[in-house]
């Protein structure tokens, strides 16, 4: 029963590759999120979703595409793959509390490893 | 503007010695949230604990302890008797409650170390 899985957990490809990582959530959030966390171990958000609906996009070059089906998954695409995307690719899902702006735990997902060559 | 900061990179002790791992936060906010999150060798993020602005009660739970001090924005993590099983990098976390989404800035990490 796990609460945030993605797949694939490992991911070697090819410069100029298209990939992408699925990331699927169990736990009734309604918010979901993509971390990029690099070769420094540095975390930094990429995407947030709310009820299939963008919400962030921090500085993220287009080649990166989320898509969330539902509320329970958020897809991220990458297109024409660089060097520099090389790193582990976090998601993540909370409940954002309509209206009452508290901010519940995001609960991560085991990381998608992703090398470019 | 948001920032989190963690100044030790890496610290190594000797198993059974205690370890704080400092955290110091910047935000504008009245209202908000502090994490601690877990990333052992394996890689998997492991929440740890969440506290908000208004309650500057310290917390324990086994032997991890919380000491969130407003009035020098510290939000610092120590663990007792340190155990092998602790070796991780630990991240603090900042969430602000006034913007309209949900927000979360991770400090950079401390890497522990502990040498059986």
């Amino acid at each position: 029963d796990t609460a945030v899985s993605q797949t694939p957990k490992y991911l070697v490809t090819q410069m100029g590759n298209d990939k992408s990582i699925k990331c699927e959530q169990n736990l009734g959030h309604d918010t979901m999120y993509w971390y990029k966390q690099d070769s420094k171990k540095f975390l930094k958000i990429m995407f947030s979703y709310n009820n299939k609906e963008l919400i962030i996009n921090e500085t993220v070059p287009n080649r990166f595409s989320p898509k969330s089906p539902d509320k329970a998954h958020l897809n991220l695409h990458i297109n024409s793959l660089e060097l520099g995307d090389s790193a582990v690719y976090f998601c993540a899902s909370s409940l954002f509390a309509s209206g009452i702006r508290s901010r519940v735990t995001q609960y991560f997902g085991p990381g998608t490893r992703l090398l470019v060559l | 503007a948001q920032k989190v900061t963690q100044a030790q990179t890496e610290i190594s002790v000797v198993e059974k010695e205690d370890v704080t791992l400092d955290c110091v936060y910047e935000t504008r906010d009245t209202t908000y949230y502090l994490f601690w999150y877990k990333q052992p060798p394996s890689g998997e993020l492991v929440f740890l604990i969440r506290r908000n602005s208004f309650d500057e009660q310290n917390e324990i739970s086994g032997r991890y302890s919380w000491n969130f001090q407003k009035s020098t924005s510290s939000f610092n993590f120590t663990i007792t008797a340190s155990q092998v099983v602790d070796s991780a990098v630990y991240f603090c976390a900042l969430s602000e409650s006034e913007t309209s989404y949900d927000k979360v800035i991770f400090g950079p990490g401390t890497s522990l170390s502990v040498i059986p």
